[in-house]
Parts: C-alpha cells; structure tokens; sequence
C-alpha cells in the first residue's frame, strides 16, 4: 500500500526556525514535493527531491533519505505570512502509473 | 501557456445536471493529473494521464466520473449527473516528464445545490 505521514498542526514564533516532517510508503520511488498552500487557494510548488540529501532555496530547504523513507521541510526566519498548510507528496511507481499521493498537509501557525 | 489553466474557475450546477471542468497544461508537459479537495481536506487523486493515455484511473470514485486528454494538451473532467458531494475543489496539475516538478492550476470550485 501507498502512505504518507505528516503532522497535523504545528505552531512557531516569527524569526523562528520550524522543521516539518514527513515519511512515506510507496510503490517505488521516483521524487518527493513539497506544497504550500495558503487556505482557499491552490498548492505552490516549493521543492522536489530525488536524490539523498539537502536541497536549499533561500528560506526553504528539504530534506530527503530515500533508505528511511524520511522528508522533511525546513523554514527559516518564519514570518507570519509562511502560516499555510505544507503538503508532502511522493511520486511512487505502480505497473505504469507515476502518479503523485499527497499527505493530509501539515498546518502551520506562525505568532508573533 | 505560462502555467497551468483551469476553467472555469467556479462552476454552481443543480443536482443531476453534467458538467465539464478543463484543464490546460504548460505547453509541452506530458504528465497531467487531476485532483479533489474537499473543504479543510487534502488533495485525492482522481486520475494520472501520460500523454493521452491514463495508465492510472484507480482514484475516479465512480462511473459517473470520466476525464480524456487530447492532443497530448488539454484534458476535460467530465461529472455526469452531479451529486451534492461532488461539490469540491477540483485541481490539475501537469509536470514535464515523471522525473520533474509538477505544478497546479488555480482549480475549479464546483458547488453542487
């Protein structure tokens, strides 16, 4: 079966640093995306990860080992207009399809 | 185009009426997929196109659902006799190859009365 994990709700203060985390099981293996998506609004693109290790993209910077079936986002200097859901999704393979499953989204609150 | 474009972008129907939601991709992407977010919820997965084939339907939730790609482009979600929940957000998305970045359209927000 394909699942994908990540926490409800998380709560940081402004300028912080919060880590969201995500793990996976998949169908094969062919990418993980991070979304952000502000409420009523569509998903934004903000990362992809195929191979181990970090990618960063100024504030944002995502995580990926493939062996422990483990992501994670990480946001620097919160500011409040970063509070929007995170959305981890996996791009498994199954016979032909490299359809992309989507987590239940992690919302995130930043106070001041 | 210079991303992905969904129309139209809110769609009222009555309750047993069809309807045909659109979906253009970014010019030149072969893999597009189509979602369903229902309020406060994630995104489900409807069905996945390479090219104008769909190699995976598994997530349309009944026959009333069909979608087709032509053109290896523009695909259509097509809703016959809408039921009140069918009323979601419906969102597509298209990425270049199966090893890139996909991105969304804006989606379609269907409301069923």
């Amino acid at each position: 079966g394909q699942n994908i994990d990540q926490p409800t709700e998380m709560t940081a203060t402004e300028g912080a640093i919060v880590q969201i985390n995500c793990t996976y099981q998949t169908s094969g293996f062919n990418g993980l995306f991070w979304y952000q998506q502000h409420a009523g609004e569509a998903p934004t693109f903000l990362s992809y990860n195929v191979l181990d290790g970090l990618e960063e993209k100024g504030r944002f910077s995502s995580f990926l080992s493939r062996s422990k079936g483990y992501s994670y986002l990480l946001l620097k200097e919160l500011q409040m207009k970063d509070s929007a859901s995170y959305l981890c999704a996996v791009r498994g393979l199954e016979g032909s399809s490299y359809k992309l499953i989507f987590g239940s989204g992690t919302r995130l609150l930043v106070r001041p | 185009g210079a991303g992905v474009s969904q129309s139209p972008s809110n769609k009222v129907t009555e309750k047993g009426k069809d309807v045909e939601l659109r979906c253009d991709p970014i010019s030149g992407h072969t893999a597009l997929y189509w979602y369903r977010q229902s309020l406060g919820q994630g995104l489900e997965f409807l069905i996945y196109f390479q090219g104008n084939s769909a190699p995976d339907k598994s997530g349309l939730p009944s026959d009333r659902f069909s979608a087709e790609r032509t053109g290896g482009s523009v695909s259509t979600l097509t809703i016959q006799r809408t039921q009140q929940e069918d009323s979601a957000v419906y969102l597509c998305a298209s990425s270049l190859g199966n090893a890139n970045e996909a991105f969304f359209g804006q989606g379609t927000r269907l409301t069923v009365v």
